[in-house]
């Protein structure tokens, strides 16, 4: 299993741009996030899914969107970037809802500069 | 106010110490997760516990529910161990989809 694989491991992006990161996962995991972590804070959720078809936002869902047309990807979409998204986003993948019962698997993470 | 604070920020140790990190947390909560970031970036999971203790092979993981406290323990610590471990916490009243995290606690072993 190559658990959670996130593409790129690196991007340079000038304002304005946008772009995909990618994520998949090869474990059949139903619940997949995304956060993303800045120097000084703690990880946070940019946006959730519990399943095929099903998002939600989390605690810094603005400028981001998702989509989750299969089980194994979870693509997160910077839709005009902005210097203040700069940062290492990464994706993360449970059997079920994260925390109570069920661990998460993180990716390796990408690390995003927007100029 | 943070809802997880970490103490302490950073740490330094010689090889063979032991090694304590402390979480304490203001919400109620379903389940604790401690989890080690490497150098290089990727984070793995560690522990995942509601009560009592967990042991796995050098780390020990204990939680008080009434205290609102959690410590992760390294005995015989290694220049391997340094990382940043990270606590977080599954509250009862927050969204389904998410984690409170601590900002971390960086951990310098030297040989």
């Amino acid at each position: 299993n190559a658990g959670v694989t996130q593409t790129p491991k690196f991007q340079v992006l000038k304002t304005g741009q946008s772009m995909t990161l990618q994520c998949a996962q090869d474990m059949n995991h139903e619940y997949m996030s995304w956060y993303r972590q800045d120097p000084g804070m703690g990880l946070r959720l940019i946006h959730y899914s519990v399943g095929a078809g099903i998002t939600d936002q989390g605690e810094v869902p603005n400028g981001y969107n998702v989509s989750r047309s299969t089980t194994e990807d979870f693509p997160l979409r910077l839709l005009s970037a902005a210097p203040s998204q700069t940062s290492v986003y990464f994706c993360a993948s449970s059997q079920g809802l994260a925390g109570t019962y069920n661990e998460q698997f993180f990716g390796p993470g990408t690390r995003l500069t927007v100029l | 106010k943070n809802e997880v604070e970490q103490s302490p920020q950073n740490l330094t140790a010689q090889e063979g110490e032991f090694i304590t990190i402390n979480c304490s947390y203001s919400v109620g909560i379903s389940a604790l997760h401690w989890l080690q970031q490497h150098p290089g970036g990727g984070i793995v999971s560690l522990f995942m516990l509601s009560s009592g203790k967990k042991k796995h092979g050098r780390l020990i993981a204990t939680i008080n529910i009434q205290e609102k406290h959690s410590s992760l323990h390294i005995t015989a610590s290694h220049p391997r161990d340094s990382a940043v471990y990270i606590c977080a916490v599954k509250n009862y009243g927050g969204s389904q989809g998410n984690l409170i995290f601590g900002k971390g606690t960086k951990l310098s072993v030297k040989p």
